[in-house]
């Protein structure tokens, strides 16, 4: 299992401020790199799946990029909302003779207030 | 069904007794993946199933956990000889094609207790 890393480790911030996360994960052979957004007492929804250097996705107020090279990715909400605390995750796929794995980060726990 | 499905959503048992948690894929669906979340931890993955084959096991936290998939849709995972360390939120999750690259949707889980 290869180190997945995440910063902050929480975070809080007021409705409407931007915000960003980092996830770092070893460069060498990578896969690809999935964002998800996790609620308390729901489950895990997926945000985002980079796989190309240089990837930048978007959806609505959130987007990241990907920097395969020097191994990290961000994530930025534009304008946080009440709705979008939540844990934000990152999980690397790594590979080996046998199969994939996927390598979870810790997770950036998000709270909005209004 | 509309999304991914499992069953029980909570399992309380006592240590040493065996118990099979069953995941439902998305229709078509041909990748599936089970995680856990114990207490105070983050996400672990499992094991994944690419149709009905677990190509690496090495995720699986001991002997006493066995998964399998028959005709490519529903997997269970079994725990045998339960200890309470076992307890945690069991997540299934599945994907329409492609392993590593394909969005993942979870299931609501099943929560463990083992007493």
């Amino acid at each position: 299992i290869l180190n997945v890393e995440q910063s902050p480790q929480s975070l809080h911030v007021q409705e409407g401020d931007s915000t960003n996360f980092t996830c770092s994960f070893p460069s060498s052979n990578f896969y690809a790199l999935h964002w998800y957004r996790w609620e308390t007492a729901k489950s895990p929804e997926a945000l985002f799946v980079m796989t190309l250097n240089g990837d930048e996705k978007k959806k609505g107020r959130i987007s990241a990029t990907l920097n395969t090279k020097e191994g990290y990715s961000y994530l930025y909400i534009k304008g946080s909302q009440p709705e979008d605390s939540a844990t934000y995750l990152c999980a690397f796929w790594t590979n080996s003779n046998s199969g994939y794995a996927l390598n979870f980060g810790k997770g950036t726990s998000l709270l909005v207030t209004p | 069904g509309a999304g991914v499905s499992q069953s029980p959503s909570n399992k309380v048992t006592e240590k040493g007794k065996d118990v099979e948690l069953r995941c439902d894929p998305i229709s078509g669906h041909t990748a599936l993946y089970w995680y856990r979340q114990s207490l105070g931890q983050g996400l672990e993955f499992l094991i994944y199933f690419q149709g009905n084959s677990a190509p690496d096991k090495s995720g699986l936290p001991s002997d006493r956990f066995s998964a399998e998939r028959t005709g490519g849709s529903v997997s269970t995972l079994t725990i045998q000889r339960t200890q309470q360390e076992d307890s945690a939120v069991y997540l299934c999750a599945s994907s329409y094609g492609q392993v590593v690259t394909d969005t993942q949707y979870f299931g609501p889980g099943t929560r463990l207790t083992v007493l």
